[in-house]
């Protein structure tokens, strides 16, 4: 298995820009999270779907963000539109039941 | 809502120097209990965990880690550190059956060669 796969690694954008980042979970994990990393504020998770359906979204930050998982195999982060302190590493990660999480290698987002 | 402490934010030792990371939640019920390990530039991966049995856990590269119930900690140890364990650790705990893990905000450690 290939892990958790994220893209882009790495993303510089404007102010402004719509982002959109990608997550391909491992296969057979019925749950994917979002996280974002900052010196400020450590990890931080952002939303957990669990079968493709999204059961926790309270730390999604505001409306600019929104977050989809179409099917098992996918799902989406965005941020519309971008700011400067959005700037962080976003990490993806997937698990089966309560168990160890597999982490996806991150998005590191620069929003100038 | 669960929290989970991580004391030291960041630890600097030489080679051969004994580590302890300290991690203490707030929840009281059954919990899981996780060390997750960030080298530089990688993503997270799994040190160690914990779901029952021995409160003493081995883990990868040397790494162990102690549950104790009645201080609600789970800390981290290493007789002996190497170069190579410069990283972030982060503890990480799910309780109360939900699947979703609460993270400490991390411990740089640094060790010198």
């Amino acid at each position: 298995d290939a892990g958790v796969i994220q893209s882009p690694r790495h993303e510089v954008t404007e102010m402004g820009q719509e982002v959109t980042l990608r997550c391909k979970p491992i296969s057979g994990h019925n749950s994917l999270f979002w996280y974002r990393q900052t010196m400020m504020r450590g990890l931080e998770l952002l939303i957990y779907f669990n079968n493709n359906v999204p059961i926790d979204d309270s730390g999604m930050p505001e409306d600019r963000f929104s977050a989809k998982m179409p099917n098992a195999s996918f799902s989406t982060l965005k941020i519309q539109p971008s700011e400067p302190r959005d700037s962080a590493v976003y990490f993806c990660a997937s698990s089966s039941g309560a168990n160890v999480l597999t982490f996806g290698a991150g998005s590191r987002l620069t929003v100038l | 809502a669960q929290s989970v402490s991580q004391h030291n934010h960041h630890v600097i030792l030489s080679e051969a120097a004994s580590l302890e990371l300290g991690c203490n939640y707030s929840y009281g019920g059954t919990v899981n209990l996780f060390w997750y390990v960030q080298y530089p530039g990688q993503h997270l991966q799994l040190l160690l965990k914990y779901f029952s049995g021995d409160p003493l856990v081995k883990g990868i590269k040397g790494f162990e880690a102690e549950f104790i119930k009645s201080k609600f900690s789970f800390n981290l140890r290493k007789p002996s550190v190497q170069w190579s364990d410069t990283a972030e650790y982060f503890c990480a705990v799910q309780s109360g059956g939900s699947y979703i893990p609460t993270f400490g905000r991390g411990t740089s450690l640094i060790v010198h060669p």
